[in-house]
């Protein structure tokens, strides 16, 4: 098992463009999350999914939008990139059990640079 | 408003002693909390978790306690490792059947063990 991956690792941008970051999990987790963590501040939900097909907003969403096209992908993109969007990104996911989804497992991050 | 708090930034301790995390949070609602730890250009790792039925739960070396009425959690690591110099972040969310799994996280302390 791979876990969870994130691709690329490093990326660095000019302001106004744009990427995506690709999340995949091999887990089978219904849950998926993307975080991002800049000094000082912890880790910052930005959007998430509880299946294949849904999303919603986390705490910090805007310039950010988010698809959950297939159960095991969750992609993050950056539609018009700002130096404000320079941080390290981390995707999660987690399974259902019980009363509530369990602890999640993080992918290694992407650092994104935005010049 | 920060909902979660880790008031150190950083702590050094020597190997074989005692580690102390602390950990406060103010929404009342969370009843379910975790501890992460995370090495410079990897991913967070679950470490232990508690629920509000308990006030303590012991995993190996480590230890995590929760006090409600004071709104706050503390994790012990005994003995202390050089290995355990990371960066460790407390997480709270409400665990639930409408649970989405959301947490939220605390800004993280750096500890630092030494040999």
């Amino acid at each position: 098992n791979a876990g969870v991956t994130q691709t690329p690792k490093f990326r660095v941008l000019k302001t106004g463009q744009s990427m995506t970051l690709l999340c995949a999990q091999d887990m089978n987790h219904e849950y998926m999350y993307w975080y991002r963590q800049d000094p000082g501040m912890g880790l910052r939900l930005i959007h998430y999914s509880v299946g294949e097909g849904t999303t919603a907003k986390g705490e910090v969403p805007d310039g950010y939008n988010v698809s959950r096209l297939k159960k095991q992908n969750f992609l993050l993109g950056l539609e018009s990139a700002a130096p404000s969007q320079t941080s390290v990104y981390f995707c999660a996911s987690s399974y259902w059990l019980g009363a509530g989804p369990y602890e999640q497992y993080f992918g290694p991050g992407t650092r994104l640079t935005v010049t | 408003d920060q909902q979660v708090k880790q008031n150190s930034p950083s702590l050094s301790v020597q190997e074989g002693r005692i580690s102390i995390l602390n950990c406060d949070y103010t929404n009342s609602m969370f009843d379910y909390f975790l501890w992460y730890k995370k090495y410079p250009a990897e991913g967070p790792t679950f470490l232990i978790s508690i629920s509000s039925i308990k006030d303590k739960n012991e995993d190996g070396r480590f230890t995590v306690f929760l006090n409600k009425s004071a709104k706050h959690l503390s994790l012990h690591i005994v003995p202390s490792q050089p290995g355990d110099s990371a960066v460790y972040f407390c997480a709270a969310t409400t665990f639930g059947s409408s649970n989405t799994g959301k947490l939220i996280f605390g800004q993280g302390t750096t500890l630092q063990v030494k040999p």
